[in-house]
């Protein structure tokens, strides 16, 4: 069913090490998206990019650092990440604006 | 700022019993739009509500945009187990259409 590809879908990393999470779309939308979502609370917007352009940028910690090299491609490098950086993050894409978003099945991430 | 509230934050129903969510946001929304999340999987789009006082409805679910364009809600006829999940509703931020607003979600569980 999805278009929106997400690699891997588990991780587990120390507070010292570097990751990324990749997100791939083949919908052929223009606006892609990283999310935060834990338990309890509601989805987190983390960041938008419009036509590869950084768009939103929602006061996320500098520990975490996008990257659009193109309209299909988006990554998510962590770095030095905290026991409470814990969640599923999950990709998103959509045609520009908040329009209906397509997710990808998500990344489990627990840094230990 | 921005809140879109949902209610009941959880449901638990027996199989065949009708099951509702109400979603109230602070401002008037442009669109609404619902999504369902399986456990262990990822939010899927179900429809998007434009019309004030819109219905739509897609087999045994109906889906209501209130008058005001403020409230919707999302209503199932005679659960089945293939409806546990978790449901959010969710609209466009009124200050920057990039972003979309989500509600905490209704888990809704359903006893066969």
């Amino acid at each position: 069913e999805t278009g929106v590809t997400q690699t891997p879908r588990h991780l587990v990393m120390g507070m010292t090490n570097k990751k990324s999470l990749k997100c791939e779309q083949h919908l052929g939308h223009n606006a892609m998206y990283w999310y935060k979502q834990s338990a309890k609370k509601p989805l987190e917007l983390m960041f938008v990019y419009s036509l590869e352009e950084r768009v939103e940028n929602n006061s996320v910690p500098s520990r975490f650092s996008p990257e659009c090299p193109n309209s299909s491609h988006l990554f998510l490098h962590l770095h030095t990440l905290q026991p409470e950086d814990s969640a599923l993050y999950l990709c998103a894409s959509s045609v520009t604006g908040a329009h209906k978003a397509f997710f990808g099945q998500g990344t489990r991430l627990t840094v230990v | 700022g921005q809140q879109v509230m949902q209610i009941p934050q959880y449901q638990h129903v027996q199989e065949g019993e009708d099951f509702t969510t109400y979603c109230n946001s602070s401002t008037t929304l442009s669109n609404i739009q619902w999504y369902k999340q399986r456990p262990g999987g990822h939010p899927v789009f179900l429809i998007q509500l434009v019309k004030s006082g819109e219905v739509k409805k897609q087999k045994r679910l109906t889906f209501q945009f209130g008058e005001a364009k403020k409230n919707s809600s999302l209503h199932i006829t005679a659960t089945q187990t293939t409806d546990v999940g978790t449901y959010f509703c969710a609209g466009p931020n009124a200050g920057n259409n990039r972003k979309l607003i989500w509600g905490l979600g209704t888990s809704l569980a359903v006893n066969p």
